[in-house]
């Protein structure tokens, strides 16, 4: 059974530094991954998703990377702003017939201090 | 405005009463989907539709019903056999089940709250 954890739950940073939030999965055979974001009481904003043959995605200050054999993603966000502060959660899609869902993990609850 | 819509923002329930949570979505999706959300725990699968007329149980589906009888529409019931229905509860819609490249969009949730 494929399991998601994301360490740390909570993370807290100054304003203006880079940070990496982090992402593992316990069974590689996945046709993807995404990362999400979730504002407190709020649905959740898709904002990278990396096909299983693709080693990162950028969109802006956000890359996310994905190394697919040791079952990790991290998500990097440079020159975080207070903005940023959210939940983020991943979201892993297993490849198997019959059992595409989607497998969430916890979160980071991230905390950009101004 | 394309999107998906949730009601209402907040439910409470009395013991032994049934409820039901509204996602309407005007995005023309075929798939969509009800989560739920607990402190400190992941996404969990409720039910999900792939198509009109059809629809299979997830993860948690005990103690919750659904229907879909129309695309844009997938209520969500939570019937008095599920004990613990305090959490988040999330709808999405996405193109296709079988569109594995393609995310899903999320609704802005309803917090249902036992009285």
């Amino acid at each position: 059974k494929q399991e998601v954890t994301q360490i740390p739950a909570a993370l807290s940073v100054p304003e203006g530094e880079n940070l990496v939030l982090n992402c593992s999965f316990t069974d590689s055979a996945i046709y993807n991954l995404q990362w999400f974001r979730q504002d407190p009481g709020k649905g959740l904003t898709s904002l990278l998703l990396i096909q299983s043959s693709q080693r990162e995605q950028t969109s802006g200050r956000l890359n996310a990377s994905l190394d697919k054999s040791s079952g990790r993603s991290t998500l990097y966000i440079a020159a975080s702003q207070p903005g940023d502060s959210a939940t983020y959660l991943c979201a892993v899609r297993i490849s198997n017939f019959g059992n595409e869902k989607l497998t969430f993990g916890t979160g980071t609850r991230l905390t950009i201090i101004p | 405005d394309g999107g998906i819509t949730q009601s209402p923002k907040y439910l409470f329930r009395k013991e032994g009463q049934n409820v039901t949570l509204s996602c309407e979505q005007n995005l023309n999706h075929d798939a969509m989907y009800w989560y739920r959300q607990d402190p400190g725990q992941g996404l969990r699968l409720i039910y999900y539709s792939q198509i009109v007329n059809d629809f299979q149980k997830g993860d948690i589906a005990e103690g919750y019903s659904v229907s879909r009888e129309k695309k844009e529409s997938f209520p969500l019931t939570v019937t008095s056999a599920q004990k613990n229905p305090t959490a988040f509860y999330l709808c999405a819609s996405s193109m296709g089940w079988d569109l594995l490249w393609e995310t899903q969009y999320f609704g802005p949730g309803t917090r249902l709250l036992v009285l």
